[in-house]
């Protein structure tokens, strides 16, 4: 139990554009979901956190208008990085937590989402 | 000082050696502790949770020192597959989770 998927696993863009990356929990209901960014040889900086029908709260120093979190039921989070530049090239790795599972706060990590932008 | 310190390592040891890394953390309200395992590239695997009285599972012990906010994981006779980057993560209020920046550990044969 307590799977989680992301979608797509790597990705290549050219600078300018939008990517959406997509998180789900495939067998439990996910009360909260956090989203992670992880450059080579650094640990997991968490940019947000999201709750199912409510605004996600960022971490200091991550734009909301670039870095759009939407999770509209229980079982997915969305991440769109919008006009994507080099800089944002990175691991994104989303987690879900649920009160079923392992516990309130054990979190669960989808397989990650590598971002290339061009 | 960052909320949440690990030794980066590498640390490198020999098959069935005995290995300890320690975690600490800086907020004091701090509420929940665990040990994930992160191999390259790839997404971080809970290895276990950090209980007050602590725990242990198989080859693996974990344990928690509020006192002086650290936790602390022991590897005993390692294995070659034990080679990953260990990440102690703290929890502070409202389940907010904080990572450290790893722990390597290479074991050799």
């Amino acid at each position: 139990g307590a799977v989680v998927s992301q979608h797509p696993s790597r990705v290549i863009c050219k600078s300018g554009t939008s990517v959406k990356i997509e998180c789900r929990s495939l067998d439990f209901q996910a009360t909260t979901m956090f989203w992670y960014r992880q450059f080579p040889k650094q640990s997991l900086m968490l940019m947000a956190t999201s709750n199912e029908g409510s605004k996600a709260t960022y971490e200091q120093g991550v734009e909301k208008d670039k870095f759009l979190i939407n999770h509209a039921s229980l079982t997915l989070s969305t991440l769109t990085v919008t006009s994507a530049h080099p800089e944002d090239s990175s691991f994104y790795i989303c987690s879900a937590t649920s009160s079923g599972q392992g516990g309130t706060d054990t979190q669960y990590f989808g397989p990650g989402t590598r971002l290339t932008v061009l | 000082r960052k909320e949440v310190e690990q030794d980066p390592g590498p640390f490198n040891v020999p098959e069935g050696a005995t290995v300890a890394f320690n975690c600490t953390y800086s907020n004091s309200a701090s509420q929940s502790f665990f040990w994930y395992r992160q191999d390259c590239r790839k997404e971080p695997k809970l290895l276990m949770s950090v209980y007050s009285s602590g725990n242990e599972d198989g080859r693996f012990t974990a344990q928690l020192n509020r006192a002086s906010q650290y936790i602390s994981l022991l590897i005993r006779d390692s294995k070659l597959s034990d080679s990953a980057t260990y990440l102690c993560v703290v929890n502070r209020g409202s389940y907010i989770p904080t990572f450290g920046r790893g722990t390597s550990l290479i074991v050799h044969p």
